[in-house]
């Protein structure tokens, strides 16, 4: 089972950014599809957006586009996911997941992005 | 987009008896390509991401117990907890991989009796 590692996480005002990443060891995330979805204290899933291997294909939830930018960069083995415009709305635990197609099949443990002034 | 509904919200269920969650989504969800419906579901725990149960609306991932099976066609499609163990008792969602955006069900907490 492949594990993906989050971090970035923390603690941001109103308006503001912050860049998360997503990363793995002991295999390659260039053949994943890689999503970002995120948990609201408390509250349920909500997936976020999601990358192609190549990067040639991005899909975005309508809550976050135009704010969110979802990327990745094969050689660092890493997928980032920019955020800004930050709301309070946004204060949840994003999670990375991913596998060949779009099933969510490996996860990481999570980062806590907490947006307040 | 396509939206997941569960039910019931919660439900208490003694130990070594059954347990089932339902999931309806708004439209259907397969995907031609392999005529198979792009439903998985999860189990979450507290302080734990999710993992994987099942995919495919009825395929168990390796390791799961054969206790968990999924069901349905259509719109309708059910996850069964058989003979309930007490580690069993967690959070379970529903979600749709057919198409953009990714949705997933309200979630179904199981508690133990």
């Amino acid at each position: 089972e492949a594990q993906l590692v989050e971090s970035g996480g923390g603690l941001v005002q109103p308006g503001g950014s912050l860049r998360l990443s997503c990363t793995t060891s002991g295999f390659t995330l260039s053949s994943f599809w890689v999503s970002w979805v995120r948990q609201a204290p408390g509250k349920g899933l909500e997936w976020v957006a999601n990358v192609k291997q190549d990067g040639s294909e991005k899909f975005y939830v309508d809550s976050v586009r135009g704010r969110f930018t979802i990327s990745r960069d094969n050689a660092k083995n890493s997928v980032y996911l920019q955020m800004n415009s930050l709301k309070t709305e946004d204060t949840a635990v994003y999670y990375c997941a991913g596998s060949g197609g779009w099933l969510l099949d490996s996860w990481g443990q999570g980062t806590l992005v907490t947006v307040s002034s | 987009d396509i939206v997941m509904t569960q039910s019931p919200d919660s439900l208490a269920v003694s130990l070594g008896e059954r347990a089932t969650i339902n999931c309806k989504s708004s439209q259907g969800v397969l995907y031609t390509a392999n005529n198979r419906n792009q439903i998985s579901w999860f189990q979450q725990k507290p302080g734990q991401p999710p993992k994987l149960l099942i995919s495919l609306a009825s395929t168990r991932r390796s390791g799961v117990p054969d206790r968990f099976s999924g069901s349905g066609s259509g719109t309708d499609f059910a996850l069964t907890i058989s003979g309930l163990q007490a580690e069993d008792a967690a959070v379970y969602y529903c979600q749709q991989y057919k198409e953009a955006p990714l949705t997933f069900g309200g979630g179904t907490k199981v508690e133990i009796k």
